[in-house]
């Protein structure tokens, strides 16, 4: 079985101060995927960023990264320089290997909050 | 490019009843899933469906019915609702196993 834990419930951040929210992953999968998602207060899931387990470079899609190290399973989620509208509830998700398409498994999130 | 529309995006419904809740996908996606979201908790995955005419349970598929006769559609059944099953439903496609999920706007679903 594969989990996502998420540590962080809450975070307060200055604006343009950098972010790092934490996610640590279980899975017995050689192959797998790595995804983090926002869900502002109007509900929406909007995708971020996608890590691949062999993927050699750590992914970046504008101010998000995602620090990815294999052997300790996590898969930190980075922004930089953050803004007001990135308050927001961050998840976590894994897709494994097992099946071909079990799904998104979610962490609880994280809810972050940017203070000007 | 509609993407992922899911409908209704509210409904109550009383305990006993039945109702089924639609996605559609105009996106030519493989792949759908439905999850439920509870307060405090992320996504939990309830069906899946790698392709029309095969579907799997997920993490919580009691309560819950799926077909996928189509591509585009893939409904969830709620058979006999229950005050458990109150909460907000998402469907999502995506094209291949590990590419990005793509949302609907959810379904705000309130059992009494």
């Amino acid at each position: 079985a594969q989990k996502i834990t998420q540590t962080q419930p809450g975070m307060f951040v200055q604006e343009k101060e950098a972010v790092t929210l934490d996610c640590t992953y279980d899975t017995s999968d050689q192959s797998y995927g790595l995804f983090w998602y926002k869900q502002p207060s109007s509900g929406e899931m909007i995708f971020l960023i996608y890590q691949g387990s062999y993927d050699e470079q750590n992914a970046t899609e504008g101010r998000y990264s995602l620090n990815f190290q294999k052997a300790r399973k996590s898969a930190n989620l980075v922004i930089s320089a953050s803004q007001l509208g990135d308050s927001a509830m961050y998840f976590c998700a894994m897709r494994g290997s097992g099946g071909g398409a079990d799904g998104l498994t979610f962490g609880k999130g994280t809810h972050l909050i940017i203070q000007p | 490019n509609a993407g992922v529309t899911q409908t209704p995006k509210f409904q109550v419904l009383k305990t006993g009843q039945s109702m089924t809740l639609q996605c559609a996908q105009d996106m030519n996606h493989e792949y759908m899933s439905w999850y439920r979201q509870d307060p405090g908790m992320g996504l939990r995955l309830i069906h899946y469906s790698v392709g029309a005419g095969i579907t799997d349970q997920g993490e919580v598929p009691n309560g819950y019915n799926v077909s996928r006769s189509t591509t585009e559609d893939f409904p969830l059944r709620l058979l006999s609702a229950a005050p458990s099953q109150t909460s907000v439903y998402f469907c999502a496609s995506n094209v291949r196993v590990n590419t990005e999920a793509f949302f609907g706007q959810g379904t705000r679903l309130t059992v009494v």
